[in-house]
Parts: C-alpha cells; structure tokens; sequence
C-alpha cells in the first residue's frame, strides 16, 4: 500500500514552459513534505520542502503547492531548463516519526 | 556537498554470499538512513539509526541487518544475499529525525546478485 503515490512515470516539456510534477498521499498524519532532485549515478538532493501549516512555498524557479483537503501536492518549475531534466521523489515524513516516505519517483524530460 | 561516502560503489556477487556495505560520513549527523532505489518503488527505507546503538526497521528490512559502533559508520549485511536483492542502495543523514528532516544522499552502490 503506497502512502505516497506519484502517478506519473514520465513527464516531457519544453525548455521554457512550465513544469507541473504531481503527488498524492494517503497518511493524513503526514505533516512535511519534501521534494528530492536525481540525476543518473547519483545520490538524490533535497530540493524544497513544506510543512502542512502553509499551502505555498517558493524558492527560486521551484514553487511547492499542498492541497492538504485533498491530500495533494504539487512542484512547479517555471521556467524550465534542460539542467533540470532529472527523476523528481515525493516525500511525506509526520511529526514525531524518524521515517521519510518517498514515492515511486516522476522523470522529468525538458527538451530544449 | 555533505561529507557522505559508500563503498563498494559496485559490486557483484553470488546468491548465499554475506556482504556488507559501508556508508561513512564525516557531518556528525545523528541520524543515518539505508535505503534500496528500484524500478517502481522509488526508494524505500530498509533500516535507520537514531543513535549510536540505537537502531531499528524500516519498510523492507527482512534479509537486512544494521550496525553503527560509532556515529560516523552506519553498515548494512546482507547475511545470505539474493536475486531479489539486486538493488541500488543509497546512504542517508540528517540533522533532526521528525519534521524538517531533510535528508543528505550518498552516492549510492549498485549491487547485482548472481
């Protein structure tokens, strides 16, 4: 049972446009939500997080959204760069606990 | 970069065979993380350490065992290695375990059992 489901394996988009990645979770004791970066033979790195208590965070071209009603959250990257073709993770950690879960990971194609 | 390290990077081996792999980092982070990467899954939490000592399971742990005799070294043993847990495995730290718990990532070691 997947608490952190990314439904989209894949994603293609052209350099300049805007990048929408999607992530559902189902633990509604899930309080802070992360957004990890891969590329190819390399560990992942932290990228942006938001804790439940805000509905928005920014960061540069990186924007995270939470739906916390409908136990969704979504990155944003505008504009997108071919640097940021990657594998993004979703995560999803609760107070209290030591445990991240991740999701099954979204590759982001950015086509110049 | 956070100072973490794994070693092997690579390694193959055969069913039945023990191997341990070694995660080092030099951030004096109190807690570490091992973590297997497949196709599908995403990563997924196999043992974490809050502690020097002080260790417990995650979501795949059967076949797995952990140790950390300091805070620096966190090893994980496969006792009897199998196909299945051909894998790549990635090392992790963090500050803090709960919330805000941004984790720093090693490079990973690619493990195919035969």
């Amino acid at each position: 049972d997947q608490q952190v489901k990314q439904n989209s394996p894949s994603l293609s988009v052209q350099e300049g446009r805007i990048s929408i990645l999607n992530c559902d979770y189902t633990n509604s004791m899930f309080d802070y939500f992360l957004w990890y970066k891969k590329y190819p033979a390399e560990g992942p790195t932290f990228l942006i997080s938001i804790s439940s208590i805000k509905d928005k965070n920014e960061d540069g071209r990186f924007t995270v959204f939470l739906n916390k009603s409908a136990k969704h959250l979504s990155l944003h990257i505008v504009p997108s760069q071919p640097g940021d073709s990657a594998v993004y993770f979703c995560a999803a950690s609760a107070t209290g606990g030591f445990k991240t879960i991740f999701g099954a990971g979204t590759r982001l194609f950015v086509k110049a | 970069d956070a100072g973490i390290t794994q070693s092997p990077r690579h390694k193959v081996t055969e069913t039945g065979t023990p191997v341990t792999l070694r995660c080092h980092q030099t951030e004096n982070h109190r807690y570490m993380y091992w973590y297997r990467q497949d196709p599908g899954h995403g990563l997924r939490l196999i043992h974490y350490s809050y502690g020097v000592k002080d260790t417990d399971k995650g979501e795949v742990s059967d076949g797995y065992s952990v140790s950390r005799s300091k805070t620096e070294d966190f090893l994980l043993t496969l006792e009897s290695a199998t196909s299945s847990q051909t894998s790549v495995y990635f090392c992790a730290i963090s500050e803090s375990g709960g919330l805000g718990n941004e984790q720093f990532f090693g490079p990973g070691t690619r493990l195919t059992v035969l």
